[in-house]
């Protein structure tokens, strides 16, 4: 079945260190890939997607690039921030009747000043 | 921006007590869910909700499950007689019902659930 592996965590860095998250998927189709994250005492958050194969999502410094050719769509930041302390699940989209997010198990982000 | 609102944040239940989990969406949206994270697990889908009916469940989302949207406000999510292992972080979300907007899910910061 459809399913989203991420990159083990906890991941720490020091501030303006160089992040990428890795994200593999396995589905049917052509799902849509996306990249939310969950900050302290917060809900999920849409942090950016791309819905086709080799588009670019970009929000708040971050980047994936949906790579058909290796079922990926990792998550880059040139320069992180303290405040990018969060966790980060990578997700993919199925629209079958209903529609429903499959999440891998989430990243566990610590920047350090 | 709008938020979609659960309460309580932290629940602890006694196995075999029903609990219900409540959550406030986003008021003009039309589709409705909830997702679980068992502790160190995946974020896994439960059920999806429209038009006041299930439109799908995961087989997670057993006869213990049930969902309703009582007053046009509320999603509730219960669980009739809780065990051990439902212990996680629920979540509810929603999104609009038409085109880009079925792809953005608004999720709600979740409620911890401790059954002892």
């Amino acid at each position: 079945g459809d399913s989203v592996t991420q990159m083990e965590g906890p991941v720490t860095l020091s501030e303006e260190a160089f992040l990428t998250i890795n994200c593999t998927y396995t589905a049917t189709g052509y799902p849509s890939l996306f990249w939310y994250v969950q900050y302290p005492g917060e809900g999920l958050q849409l942090l950016l997607k791309a819905t086709k194969a080799d588009d670019k999502g970009s929000n708040k410094g971050f980047e994936a690039t949906y790579r058909k050719e290796t079922t990926s769509f990792h998550l880059e930041k040139g320069s992180v921030q303290v405040s990018d302390s969060a966790v980060y699940f990578c997700a993919l989209l199925i629209i079958q009747g209903a529609q429903k997010l499959v999440f891998g198990q989430g990243t566990r982000l610590t920047i350090n000043p | 921006e709008p938020e979609v609102t659960q309460t309580p944040s932290h629940q602890v239940t006694q196995m075999g007590q029903e609990v219900i989990l409540r959550c406030v969406p986003i008021s003009n949206h039309l589709y409705f869910y909830w997702y679980r994270q068992i502790l160190g697990q995946k974020v896994e889908f439960l059920v999806s909700f429209y038009n006041n009916e299930i439109s799908e469940k995961s087989e997670i989302f057993d006869d213990q499950f049930s969902v309703e949207r009582p007053d046009g406000s509320n999603f509730t999510l219960k669980i009739r007689s809780t065990k051990l292992e439902d212990s996680a972080m629920y979540f509810c979300a929603s999104t609009m019902d038409r085109g880009q907007g079925r792809e953005k899910l608004f999720f709600g910061s979740g409620t911890q659930l401790s059954v002892l």
